[in-house]
């Protein structure tokens, strides 16, 4: 079966840097996307990682390792909207998205 | 529009009560999906459509159901509403079934059933 794991809540300062980590277990892989969701709002496209290593967008980076099962998304120069939840979710052998429980990020001043 | 829409944007319903949630895309996406999000839960799949008329069941099919008479709309019905059907449902599109790409999701629907 799969399973995702990635922590429930983590706190960080405005304009510091923060690594939200997501590990799972899986018997079928094509890639793994991470979304963001603002309270009340609809999730929306982070990222997508199918190789190992680091893709770069601004602030935001995200991270694989497949042998590993693990990635992460490191978001900088932290701003006060980038308070949310992130969600990591694998994309299994169907093509179907199995998605971890989100880590809510608190942002403070 | 641009993106997807859904309707009611939250609805209070008694148990036993029929109930259809409805989603809309202009992006002419071949592949929807219904999910629900329960808090301390990830999203989970109810129901997915690769393309215009055809339908699958994804983690948590039971007590819903789906049509896709055509490819801009894919809406959602409860037969007969259970409190444990109390969650917030996301339709989301993407472009094509079988492949990576991403997908895009409505507003949501705030469901209450009592």
């Amino acid at each position: 079966g799969q399973n995702i794991d990635q922590p429930t809540e983590m706190t960080a300062t405005e304009g510091a840097i923060v690594q939200i980590n997501c590990t799972y277990q899986t018997s079928g892989f094509n890639g793994l996307f991470w979304y963001q969701q603002h309270a009340g709002e609809a999730p929306t496209f982070l990222s997508y990682n199918v190789l190992d290593g680091l893709e770069e967008k601004g602030r935001f980076s995200s991270f694989l390792s497949r042998s590993k099962g693990y990635s992460y998304l490191l978001l900088k120069e932290l701003q006060m909207k980038d308070s949310a939840s992130y969600l990591c979710a694998l994309m299994d052998s169907n093509y179907q998205l199995i998605w971890g429980a989100g880590t809510k990020l608190i942002i403070k001043p | 529009i641009a993106g997807i829409t859904q309707a009611p944007t939250s609805q209070i319903l008694a148990a036993g009560r029929r109930m259809t949630l409805r989603c809309t895309q202009d992006m002419r996406h071949n592949a929807m999906y219904w999910y629900r999000q329960d808090l301390g839960l990830g999203l989970r799949l109810i129901h997915y459509s690769n393309t215009a008329g055809t339908t699958g069941k994804g983690e948590v099919p039971d007590g819903y159901s789906v049509s896709r008479a055509n490819t801009d709309d894919f809406p959602l019905t409860l037969a007969s509403a259970v409190p444990s059907q109390t969650s917030v449902y996301f339709c989301a599109s993407s472009a094509q079934a079988g492949s990576t790409d991403t997908q895009y999701f409505g507003p949501g629907t705030r469901l209450t059933v009592l």
